[in-house]
């Protein structure tokens, strides 16, 4: 079947520190992969996509690259800001008629000053 | 802001009464989802309408329903509800049912608890 699996949290890091997500999928065709982030109290915001093999997603300094070798789209960000602590969600979707979107479990980041 | 919204943004109830969730989705998309989270089962696909019509079912309870309108807005109808039912629920929307491109945008979420 079609499943996400991510890195476990919470992953705690000082600020300006790297950061690395790790998330691997397992999927029947050809998927679509997202990382959404859920800031505290609010709902799930699209941070970054690809859409196939090789293809990079960025915005606000993370990125993510789909490599379809190691069925893997690797959420990292070279220097991380308080402002960033949230929960990540890695997701696919599998195209061609079946439309929803299948998430990880979700990693808690927190960042301190 | 993503666009969507949903109402209510909060909802307090009892075991076995009956709620309606309301999602509009962003203007121009035809494509709603709704989304449960909890934490336990964690984030899970309920239904998806397109222009009306229902697309894809997910792991949505019989005692659960939706429909979209023909002003593209939706509703989910909880009923019978149970402790177990308590959970944060998010509409998404899209601007066609699928392809590549096609992304969803989620709304704030409404979060319903059962005592």
């Amino acid at each position: 079947g079609n499943s996400v699996t991510q890195m476990e949290g919470p992953v705690t890091l000082s600020e300006e520190a790297f950061l690395t997500i790790n998330c691997t999928y397992t999927a029947t065709g050809y998927p679509s992969l997202f990382w959404y982030v859920q800031y505290p109290g609010e709902g799930l915001q699209l941070l970054l996509k690809a859409t196939k093999a090789d293809d990079k997603g960025s915005n606000k300094g993370f990125e993510a690259t789909y490599r379809k070798e190691t069925t893997s789209f690797h959420l990292e960000k070279g220097s991380v800001q308080v402002s960033d602590s949230a929960v990540y969600f890695c997701a696919l979707r599998i195209s061609g008629g079946y439309n929803k979107l299948i998430f990880g479990a979700g990693t808690r980041l927190a960042v301190h000053p | 802001d993503s666009g969507v919204t949903q109402t209510p943004k909060h909802l307090i109830t009892a075991t076995g009464q009956r709620v309606t969730l309301r999602c509009s989705p962003r203007s121009g998309d035809l494509s709603v989802y709704w989304y449960q989270q909890s934490l336990d089962q964690g984030l899970q696909f309920l239904i998806h309408y397109y222009n009306g019509e229902e697309r894809a079912k997910g792991n949505i309870l019989e005692r659960f329903s939706a429909q979209q309108f023909p002003d593209l807005h939706s509703e989910l109808n909880l009923s019978s509800l149970e402790l177990g039912d308590s959970a944060l629920y998010f509409c998404a929307s899209s601007a066609v049912a699928g392809g590549g491109t096609d992304t969803q945008y989620f709304g704030p979420g409404t979060r319903l608890t059962v005592l």
